[in-house]
């Protein structure tokens, strides 16, 4: 069974920290790695990553993949009270997108 | 441009009642998704659809049935309500498999 862990489950920081969110998988037939940010509503695309490597940056975020240990890290640089929220990792594993329990960060002013 | 759609957004349910969940995307997406989240569980899928015409179960199907009227519409029935299926539901969709998905606004579901 398609299979998604992230870590740690809470994280509290100092705004103007840097956090790193970890993402584990085993997954048949892995076509993707998604990352999703989650406020109060629904979850909103962050990235999206098919390929070892190659780093995807948005801003203060960014992502990568490492296809041969089955793991994705997203950092997050100079926190700001914004990024309070649940980050969510998800796979894409033939036609289904399975989701891990996600990383509820806290920034602190 | 609406995108994806969920109605209602709230409702509490006696339990044994049944409902219909409905979920319209306007993207010409072909995989819908029903999820729940519970606190502290994230996302798990409920079912899933890959195409028009064909449904498959995610990882806690039990308790629910799905239809996929057409390929804009996606809709989740509970037949018999029950305290443990209080969650707030979430659709969403995607082009195919491994691209990115949306998400409607939620609904959120209490069952007494």
């Amino acid at each position: 069974e398609d299979k998604v862990v992230q870590s740690p489950l809470s994280l509290v920081v100092h705004e103007g920290d840097t956090v790193t969110l970890n993402c584990s998988y085993e997954v048949t037939n892995f076509r993707s790695l998604l990352w999703y940010k989650q406020e109060k509503k629904a979850p909103t695309f962050l990235f999206m990553l098919t390929s070892s490597g190659i780093e995807k940056k948005s801003g203060r975020l960014s992502s990568i993949l490492d296809k041969k240990e089955l793991f994705s890290i997203l950092n997050i640089t100079a926190t700001q009270t914004g990024d309070s929220a649940i980050y969510l990792c998800s796979n894409f594993g033939n036609e289904k997108l399975t989701f891990g329990t996600g990383t509820r960060l806290t920034i602190i002013p | 441009n609406a995108g994806v759609t969920q109605t209602p957004k709230f409702q509490v349910l006696k339990t044994g009642q049944s409902m219909t969940l409905q979920c319209a995307q306007d993207m010409n997406h072909n995989s819908m998704y029903w999820y729940r989240q519970d606190p502290g569980m994230g996302l798990r899928l409920i079912y899933y659809s890959a195409s028009e015409g064909t449904t498959d179960k995610g990882e806690v199907p039990n308790g629910y049935n799905v239809s996929r009227l057409n390929k804009r519409e996606f809709s989740l029935r509970l037949e018999s309500a029950a305290p443990s299926q209080t969650s707030v539901y979430f659709c969403a969709s995607s082009a195919r498999a491994a691209y990115e998905a949306f998400f409607g606004q939620g609904t959120r579901l209490t069952v007494v």
